[in-house]
Order: structure tokens, then C-alpha cells, then sequence
């Protein structure tokens, strides 16, 4: 069966300071792969999405990139974190249609 | 995507099955009626979907009405861990770009013992 993970589970970052989360996805090949944020109280927010290694497409203008160096590994970086970057970070995947949601990393920039 | 409209709230007694509406008026032929559930500081979690038919899984039941303006989805017997916000969700899944996901305020259940 398939299985995502996402890490790490919590941050606490500064403001300015460099980021990356990792995401890995087991038991697929060539998935669709995704980025997304829920700030607090809110809906989600597509921020990247891919569909191959090297594929990476924007949905939203920010400080933050994404990247897929491998088949089933995707990660969200930025090199200096803002205060509004804080938020609940989701990583799915999907082959057929339906996606299937990481555990999630929190995010707070102080 | 089709607008969904979900009651912002229910309650449960446990043990009991639980009957979540969604409204969809909008929906095109090929757009799916897809529900997900999110429990408190967990990643959304995938129930159950379908296109006209009516579907069950381990999880739930999806019924959808003939016209497919409406569907209800059926939790057979609530647990006090399916205290979660529940989303009901219409698009089409063709490519990637299309796949994104959009959940409206969903329906926020509170099973009691």
C-alpha cells in the first residue's frame, strides 16, 4: 500500500532564517505530487504542484520554491522565511485522480 | 469546480449513523462528488467518491440523487473519533493543474458519547 511522510512534524523558525521541508511518497511511481498551506482557520492553498522529477509548476507567487529531485521525493524551500509563512504545510500525491494527504508539517515564523 | 453548500455544524450520538448533506447544483456531467475529513491538527484524510452511482467502502457510503444535485454521505455507526470537519468537494480530475484541490467550510461533526 502506499504511504506518505512528511517531516519535520513541527518547526519553530525566525523570521529570515532558511527553510526546507521534505516529503516522500512509498508504494507508487510517478505520482502527481503537491504542495499546499492551511493557515489557521482557513481552507487549503495549492502552492506547487508536479508531475515528474524536474517538474515543477507555481500556483501561487511567494518566497517559496519547490523542487523534485527524485520520482517520489518533493521539497518546499525558502531561503528567508516571513512572518506570514506561517501555516500548516500539506504534501499529497495522486495518480488517479483522488490524492492522498501527508500528516503535515506546522510552521511558525517568530 | 462546482460550488458545494454543507450545514456549517451537526452533532452525533455515537453509535448511531451519521447523515452529512451536500448540495452541488451546479455539477457538470463529468465532475466527481468527492468527500474528505479532517480531524483536528491532522492532514485531510480521503473517505469516498463517486459520479452518479452510489458507492460504499470500509469507511462510508456516498448516495447521490438521480439529477446528482445533492449527495449525502453515511458514516454506519459513529465513533467518537469521527469528530472531524468533513469537506464535499465537486471538479473534474483530468490533469495535474486540474486536480487541485479546493475545500469550502465543510461541515464540522461532533460525535457525543
Amino acid at each position: 500500500s502506499q504511504t506518505i511522510h512528511q517531516w519535520p512534524a513541527t518547526l519553530v523558525q525566525p523570521v529570515g532564517s532558511p527553510l526546507s521541508l521534505e516529503c516522500t511518497v512509498e508504494g507508487t511511481s510517478n505520482p502527481n505530487l503537491y504542495w499546499y498551506r492551511q493557515a489557521a482557520g482557513r481552507g487549503l492553498q495549492l502552492l506547487f504542484y508536479s508531475v515528474g522529477i524536474g517538474q515543477i509548476s507555481s500556483e501561487v507567487p511567494q518566497n517559496l520554491s519547490a523542487s523534485r529531485p527524485q520520482d517520489r521525493q518533493f521539497i518546499l524551500s525558502s531561503k528567508k522565511l516571513l512572518l506570514s509563512d506561517s501555516g500548516f504545510y500539506l504534501c499529497a500525491w495522486s495518480n488517479r485522480g483522488t490524492q492522498y494527504f501527508g500528516p503535515g508539517t506546522r510552521l511558525l515564523v517568530l | 469546480d462546482a460550488k458545494t453548500t454543507q450545514p456549517p455544524s451537526m452533532d452525533c450520538a455515537e453509535g448511531r449513523a451519521a447523515n452529512l448533506p451536500c448540495n452541488h447544483s451546479t455539477i457538470s456531467g463529468n465532475e466527481y462528488v468527492y468527500w474528505y475529513r479532517q480531524i483536528h491538527s491532522q492532514g485531510p484524510q480521503y473517505i469516498i467518491h463517486g459520479l452518479k452511482n452510489n458507492e460504499t467502502n470500509e469507511m462510508a457510503s456516498l448516495i447521490i440523487t438521480e439529477d446528482r444535485k445533492s449527495s449525502t454521505l453515511i458514516l454506519p455507526h459513529a465513533t467518537l473519533r469521527d469528530t472531524a470537519v468533513y469537506y464535499c468537494i465537486v471538479r473534474v480530475a483530468i490533469k495535474a493543474a486540474d486536480n487541485k484541490l479546493t475545500f469550502g467550510g465543510g461541515t464540522r461533526v461532533l460525535v457525543k458519547p
